[in-house]
């Protein structure tokens, strides 16, 4: 069964560092997301791409973070200056084209600030 | 700002019982549903969706939506060992786009 990839599984990175976190959605799919869930706490949407673009984003994403898709299978998440509070299980999903579509969610990275 | 509450457990099942969770949302604008199971440090996973009020049964798992009560729910039929973990109930407005947003979840616990 097709399935969402993420890499790497675990990133640990120096606060004040730069991070790609990587994904390879679903090869059909046409909708991105990136969600995070610190420890102990709910998931939580950051941000949804569609058509080469940002479609939707929360709150939580802010100037520190940006998505891109830099070929025809990668879709990336950035995190500029990191900050110990961006420690957290980040997990990419993709879905496909129609209404009442689920999200697949991969594996996740668990990224580490310290 | 769009919530989803759940009782967060633990909810002790014997095995074989029915499991019952529970799952209210806020924004009434919400038009898909979805429950997702999380064994610990794993990803969410898909277990049921849901679109239309009434229930939808699959295999051991129905989902119950009543949209005029804003509440959605999830029942476990045989409950396996294999069952214990966190579920998690998802919703969105039902465009492609949009974000999903998640309850807390409920710890389930399948006593054998």
């Amino acid at each position: 069964e097709p399935e969402v990839t993420q890499t790497p599984s675990h990133q640990v990175t120096q606060m004040g560092q730069e991070v790609i976190l990587r994904c390879v959605p679903i090869s059909n799919h046409l909708y991105f997301y990136w969600y995070r869930q610190i420890l102990g706490q709910k998931v939580e949407f950051l941000v949804s791409f569609y058509n080469n673009e940002i479609s939707e984003k929360s709150e939580i994403f802010d100037d520190q973070f940006s998505v891109e898709r830099p070929d025809g299978s990668n879709f990336t998440l950035k995190i500029r200056s990191t900050k110990l509070e961006d420690s957290a299980m980040y997990f990419c999903a993709s879905s496909g084209t129609g209404e009442h579509q689920p999200q697949h969610f991969g594996d996740g990275t668990r990224l580490s600030i310290l | 700002q769009k919530e989803v509450e759940q009782n967060s457990g633990p909810l002790s099942v014997p095995e074989g019982a029915i499991a019952s969770l529970n799952c209210t949302y806020s924004d009434r604008g919400s038009q898909s549903f979805f429950w997702y199971r999380q064994y610990s440090g794993k990803s969410p996973e898909l277990i049921m969706s849901i679109y239309s009020n009434g229930d939808k049964e699959d295999g051991r798992f129905t989902a119950q939506l009543n949209k005029a009560s804003q509440y959605v729910s999830l029942l476990i039929r045989d409950s396996q060992p294999s069952d214990s973990a966190t579920y998690l109930c998802a919703v969105t407005s039902g465009g492609g786009a949009d974000g999903l947003t998640f309850g807390k979840g409920t710890h389930l616990i399948i006593q054998p």
